[in-house]
């Protein structure tokens, strides 16, 4: 139980194109999810809080006309990176609140040239 | 806000032998406290997790103490085995957000 999918599991992009990235909560329903970006060796950071039915909350720092987030159901959330640039480059990744727990998904590796 | 400090940043171990992680937060209103272990390019997976109102929980070869008045919590693997080698993050939080620690990379040494 408590799996979470990603999609695509990573991406090339040309620079000032759009990637979108589907994160699916497969057995459970999750009323929040979390989008976090981890560079390499490094921790996770928290970009932004989707609560399903509502506008996410991001965190300082994070831009949201960047990053657009729709969650638009109890089982799907969706990051686009908007006009992505080489520095957007990095490992997305998204977890599912159940049961009062995180379950991460696979992650998702953008490469932007 | 939560600050969440984890050491050591690197540990390597021999297989068989006994691993410990210590991670310590700033904010006493935290009480959830998950541990991941994250293989080379995947996703986080939770490996135990302890609320608050526990001191100590074990699963298994893994066990998490807490001590709240110390605001520190440490992960316990015994009889580590290569396939233990990976990052481990914990986290602290309340109300659902979750702070993580830097990382630490365990090897285990056949």
């Amino acid at each position: 139980g408590a799996v979470v999918s990603q999609h695509p599991s990573r991406v090339i992009c040309k620079s000032g194109t759009s990637v979108k990235i589907e994160c699916r909560s497969l057995d459970f329903q999750a009323t929040t999810m979390f989008w976090y970006r981890q560079f390499p060796k490094q921790s996770l950071m928290l970009m932004a809080t989707s609560n399903e039915g509502s506008k996410a909350t991001y965190e300082q720092g994070v831009e949201k006309d960047k990053f657009l987030i729709n969650h638009a159901s109890l089982t799907l959330s969706t990051l686009t990176v908007t006009s992505a640039h080489p520095e957007d480059s990095s490992f997305y990744i998204c977890s599912a609140q159940g049961a009062g727990k995180q379950f991460f998904g696979p992650g998702t590796r953008l490469t932007v040239l | 806000g939560e600050n969440v400090e984890q050491h050591p940043s690197t540990l390597s171990v021999q297989e068989g032998d006994s691993a410990v992680i210590k991670c310590t937060y700033s904010d006493s209103a935290s009480n959830y406290f998950p541990w991941y272990k994250q293989e080379l390019g995947k996703g986080p997976q939770l490996i135990i997790d302890i609320r608050s109102n526990v001191g100590e929980k074990k699963d298994q070869r893994i066990a998490v103490t807490l001590n709240k008045t110390a605001k520190h919590f440490s992960l316990h693997i015994t009889e580590t085995q290569p396939e233990d080698s990976a990052v481990y993050f914990c986290a602290a939080s309340q109300g659902g957000k979750l702070i993580f620690g830097q990382g630490t990379e365990l090897s285990v040494k056949p």
